[in-house]
């Protein structure tokens, strides 16, 4: 199993470009998330979906946008670019929805400079 | 509402001797607790979790955590650091949130581990 998997490793955009950050996993699990983690702030859940079709928004969403229209793919969507959107984003995984206690899963991460 | 407090941001301990870092939660109900590692340029890895069953908790890499309930506290303890050991440590608390009732983890604000040789 490669587990959880995120592209691009690095990606650099100017104020205003729109993007997608790619999330795969191969584990069939039902819940997948999206975090930014930012200095001094731990990881922050932009958003989370419990199955294909099901999204909810986390503590920190605006400005993006997600879709889930397999169980497999999750991808974030960055509408309009904008500086403070510079940050490291963590695509996770687990089993279940309302067992909680299972653990999560993380990709790699993708490092986001918007200029 | 749950919050996670990580004590100091940066820990520094010499390779062999005792590594704590501390966590204090708060929660209206019991708690599921978990302690993740992120090594540089990686993503976050589980060390160890508390879900109600034993109060102390053994995790990977020799690391354990103790529940304590009338401290509030999830403190990650390790006998003898080893210069691998070296990362970002983050506490996290799970809870119950949004329509779907699904469980959301929240984190600490992270420690980082320096080992000295």
């Amino acid at each position: 199993n490669a587990g959880v998997t995120q592209t691009p490793k690095f990606q650099v955009l100017k104020t205003g470009q729109s993007m997608t950050l790619q999330c795969a996993q191969d584990m069939n699990h039902e819940y997948m998330s999206w975090y930014r983690q930012d200095p001094g702030m731990g990881l922050r859940l932009i958003h989370y979906s419990v199955g294909a079709g099901i999204t909810d928004q986390g503590e920190v969403p605006n400005g993006y946008n997600v879709s889930r229209s397999t169980t497999e793919d999750f991808p974030l969507r960055l509408l309009s670019a904008a500086p403070s959107q510079t940050s490291v984003y963590f695509c996770a995984s687990r089993e279940g929805g309302v067992r909680s206690y299972n653990e999560q899963f993380f990709g790699p991460g993708t490092r986001l400079t918007v200029l | 509402a749950q919050s996670v407090t990580q004590l100091g941001s940066h820990v520094s301990v010499s390779e062999g001797a005792l590594v704590l870092l501390r966590c204090n939660y708060s929660s209206s109900v019991p708690p599921y607790l978990f302690w993740y590692v992120q090594y540089p340029n990686q993503g976050l890895q589980l060390l160890l979790k508390y879900t109600s069953a034993a109060t102390l908790v053994k995790g990977i890499n020799g690391f354990e955590a103790e529940f304590k309930k009338s401290e509030t506290s999830f403190h990650l303890t390790k006998p003898s650091a080893h210069m691998s050991d070296a990362a970002e440590y983050f506490c996290a608390v799970s809870r119950y949130y949004g329509s779907s009732n699904t469980g959301k983890l929240i984190f600490g604000q992270g420690t980082t581990l320096q080992v000295k040789p």
